[in-house]
C-alpha cells in the first residue's frame, strides 16, 4: 500500500457505541492530522500529532480520543457520539508539523444514529 | 469567521478554456497558500502552493496568483481538460496549521 489509508471508509454507529477509526501512512512522514469536515463546511483541524507527540488539540469534545502509537498510524476512538457528529473524518500525514504540504486519506464517513 | 473564503460554490466550464478559482482570505498573517484538488471518494490531494514573498507560481497548466493587498488567491488552469473536474479547496497557513475554504466544485464541460 502506498500514500495514506484509511479504515474503515464507512461506518454507522449508534450514540451509545464505540468505535475506532484508523489512519495509517505509508510515506515516512513524521506529522499526522485528524480533520473533519461536515457538509458545505471547510475541513476544520481536530488534533495533530508530530513524532508521536500530540501538538494540537482544536477543542474537540472528549467523545475523541486520538492515539498515535508509532509515526505511521494514528487512531480517532469514538464514544457516545452525537448525531451532529456525521461527518466525514480525514487523515492527513507531512514531513513534519511545519511542512505544508499534506498528504491525505480517502476519508471516513461517519454516521451517527 | 470564516478566514478563508471560496465565495463561488461551482463553476463550468468549456473543455479548452480557461478556468479560474477565485479564494480570499483575512488574516494578514498568513504566508503560505495552497490549492488542494478533491475526486469523490478520494481524500484531497494537493495541487501547486505560493509563499507571501511571491506573487505567482505555475507549473504545468496550473497558475496560482497572489495578491497580498487585497488578500486575494486565484488558481488558473489552461487548458481546462475534463479530468480537472472535481472540487477545488483553497488553503492557507499561520503557525504551521492550515485553514481551508469551503472548496469550489469545478465541471469541465467538453
Amino acid at each position: 500500500e502506498t500514500g495514506v489509508t484509511q479504515t474503515p471508509r464507512h461506518l454507522v454507529m449508534g450514540m451509545t457505541n464505540k468505535k475506532s477509526l484508523k489512519c495509517e501512512q505509508h510515506l515516512g512522514h513524521n506529522a499526522m492530522y485528524w480533520y473533519k469536515q461536515s457538509a458545505k463546511k471547510p475541513l476544520e483541524l481536530m488534533f495533530v500529532y508530530n513524532f508521536k507527540e500530540q501538538t494540537e488539540n482544536n477543542s474537540v469534545p472528549s467523545r475523541f480520543s486520538p492515539e498515535c502509537p508509532n509515526s505511521s498510524h494514528l487512531f480517532l476512538h469514538l464514544h457516545t457520539l452525537q448525531p451532529e457528529d456525521s461527518a466525514l473524518y480525514l487523515c492527513a500525514s507531512s514531513h513534519g508539523q511545519g511542512f505544508y504540504e499534506q498528504y491525505f486519506g480517502p476519508g471516513t464517513r461517519l454516521t451517527v444514529t | 469567521d470564516q478566514q478563508v473564503k471560496q465565495n463561488s460554490p461551482s463553476l463550468s466550464v468549456q473543455e479548452g478554456r480557461i478556468s479560474i478559482l477565485n479564494c480570499d482570505y483575512t488574516n494578514s498573517m498568513f504566508d503560505y497558500f495552497l490549492w488542494y484538488k478533491k475526486y469523490p471518494a478520494e481524500g484531497p490531494t494537493f495541487l501547486i502552493s505560493i509563499s507571501s514573498i511571491k506573487d505567482k507560481n505555475e507549473d504545468g497548466r496550473f497558475t496560482v496568483f497572489l495578491n497580498k493587498s487585497a488578500k486575494h488567491l486565484s488558481l488558473h488552469i489552461v487548458p481546462s481538460q475534463p479530468g480537472d473536474s472535481a472540487v477545488y479547496f483553497c488553503a492557507a497557513s499561520a503557525n504551521e496549521k492550515l485553514t481551508f475554504g469551503t472548496g469550489t466544485r469545478l465541471t469541465i464541460i467538453p
